[in-house]
């Protein structure tokens, strides 16, 4: 079945730590995103890839950092300078050539700093 | 700078009541709008894309409009079932894409 994985689940942290979280697609999508949803405030873009080498940095993106060495892969790390890193994240995909398409969704990682 | 609204931000429903979701955005330049339900502690699902040149979209229980003019879309359930207790989510793909706060349904046995 195609579909997004991301992983792990859960994740704990202490403070000063750095944490990577897997994002592993295999829709042939192009475009990849990572989201942050804390309760309130809706989802915030963090970063996004629309091709293999090469990302943007969305509305968040301070304190985070991605690589897109390959089509399937977008991991992302939560730096020791993220100073709020407690939420759920979520990593997204869709068809990035041409007509913006259907907008897929993994099913989150929830990251707590003890 | 698109915003997007949802209203209300919460509803509480009894089984089999048709109800009707609100999403509003401000910019009417967009290619697309999406509806997604995420269950607590879960990943968003994708229930309709509707795109720019469309009027709606159907999917079972579910019916999505848009209209671009008045900057708005609803999602229309019909005879509501408790599994459809979820939060509702709007997005609006322009330059960018941006998303709605969200409604939390609850559907009552």
């Amino acid at each position: 079945d195609g579909g997004i994985t991301q992983s792990p689940k859960y994740l704990f942290r202490k403070e000063g730590q750095n944490v990577t979280l897997s994002c592993e697609q295999n829709l042939n999508h192009d475009a990849m995103y990572w989201y942050r949803q804390d309760p309130g405030q809706g989802l915030r873009l963090i970063y996004y890839s629309q091709i293999v080498n090469d990302f943007q940095k969305g509305d968040i993106a301070e304190g985070y950092s991605v690589s897109r060495e390959k089509k399937e892969s977008f991991p992302l790390t939560v730096t020791s300078a993220q100073k709020n890193p407690t939420a759920f994240y979520l990593c997204a995909s869709r068809r990035g050539q041409g007509f913006p398409g259907e907008l897929f969704f993994g099913e989150g990682s929830r990251l707590t700093v003890l | 700078k698109q915003e997007v609204t949802q209203i209300p931000a919460a509803l509480s429903v009894p089984e089999g009541e048709n109800l009707v979701l609100n999403c509003s955005f401000t910019d009417s330049a967009i290619y697309n709008l999406q509806w997604f339900r995420q269950d607590p502690g879960k990943g968003l699902t994708s229930l309709l894309l509707i795109q720019s040149s469309q009027r709606e979209q159907t999917s079972g229980r579910l019916n999505a409009s848009l209209d671009k003019s008045s900057g708005r879309s609803t999602l229309y359930i019909a005879a509501s079932q408790p599994g459809d207790s979820a939060t509702y989510l709007c997005a609006v793909q322009g330059n960018m894409l941006t998303f709605g706060g969200g409604t939390r349904l609850m559907v009552k046995p």
